[in-house]
């Protein structure tokens, strides 16, 4: 079954304890991104990659970290968590570029609780 | 910049009736792809349907359809009767064909709930 598998689906951790939010796609997918969902702020992107070893920052990179060495694995990498990211996260992937009509697909989502 | 705006919060409506979610956007670019996306009360978040900026036809599937203006910069999502299971978080993105950063803009979402 095509799909995107985030682990785990719920977190609680404490300030300043190094965290990693797996994520894998089994479609072959070019492009991964990371997005936080936060009440009244829609989803924001924390960083994307457009294929293996390439990435970039999205709107709110400040405080994690990410790596591609495989196409399919896109992990999040909390060095330092704060309790300001708190949050719903999704990783999502798609066929290629979205500016180039490839819809996402989305995991089902980790929720993260920072203390 | 991209900008997407929903400006309905939150709507509720009782099934069965009508209901239309709004979504408007900005962009500078002649290119550009619309999205919707749903997200039930389990959290997952679903695709629905995409539209890029040179075809502005409606599309209809099934109770859903969808109303593409360029001339007012919106691209609405109507329900038509409703049911409960349409309950859902809705989100109207915007993705720039020519843009460097490659990314894809969410709206705040509009949270719709149908009481039965």
């Amino acid at each position: 079954e095509a799909q995107v598998t985030q682990n785990p689906r719920y977190l609680i951790t404490v300030t300043g304890k190094k965290l990693t939010v797996t994520c894998s796609q089994n479609m072959n997918h070019e492009y991964m991104s990371w997005y936080r969902q936060d009440p009244g702020l829609g989803l924001r992107q924390i960083y994307y990659s457009m294929n293996v070893e390439v990435t970039d920052k999205g709107d709110v990179p400040e405080g994690y970290k990410v790596s591609r060495k495989e196409k399919r694995n896109f992990p999040l990498i909390l060095e330092s968590p704060s309790p300001n990211q708190t949050s719903l996260y999704f990783c999502a992937s798609s066929l290629s570029r979205p500016d180039r009509d490839s819809p996402l697909h989305f995991g089902n989502g980790t929720r993260l609780t920072v203390t | 910049a991209q900008k997407v705006t929903q400006a309905q919060t939150e709507i509720s409506v009782v099934e069965k009736e009508d209901v239309t979610l709004d979504c408007v956007y900005e962009t500078r670019d002649t290119t550009y792809y619309l999205f919707w996306y749903k997200q039930p009360p389990s959290g997952e978040l679903v695709f629905l349907i995409r539209r890029n900026s040179f075809d502005e036809q409606n599309e209809i599937s099934g109770r859903y359809s969808w109303n593409f203006q360029k001339s007012t910069s919106s691209f609405n999502f109507t329900i038509t009767a409703s049911q409960v299971v349409d309950s859902a978080v809705y989100f109207c993105a915007l993705s720039e064909r020519y843009s460097s950063a490659s990314k894809i803009i969410f709206g705040s979402g509009t949270r719709l709930s149908i009481r039965p």
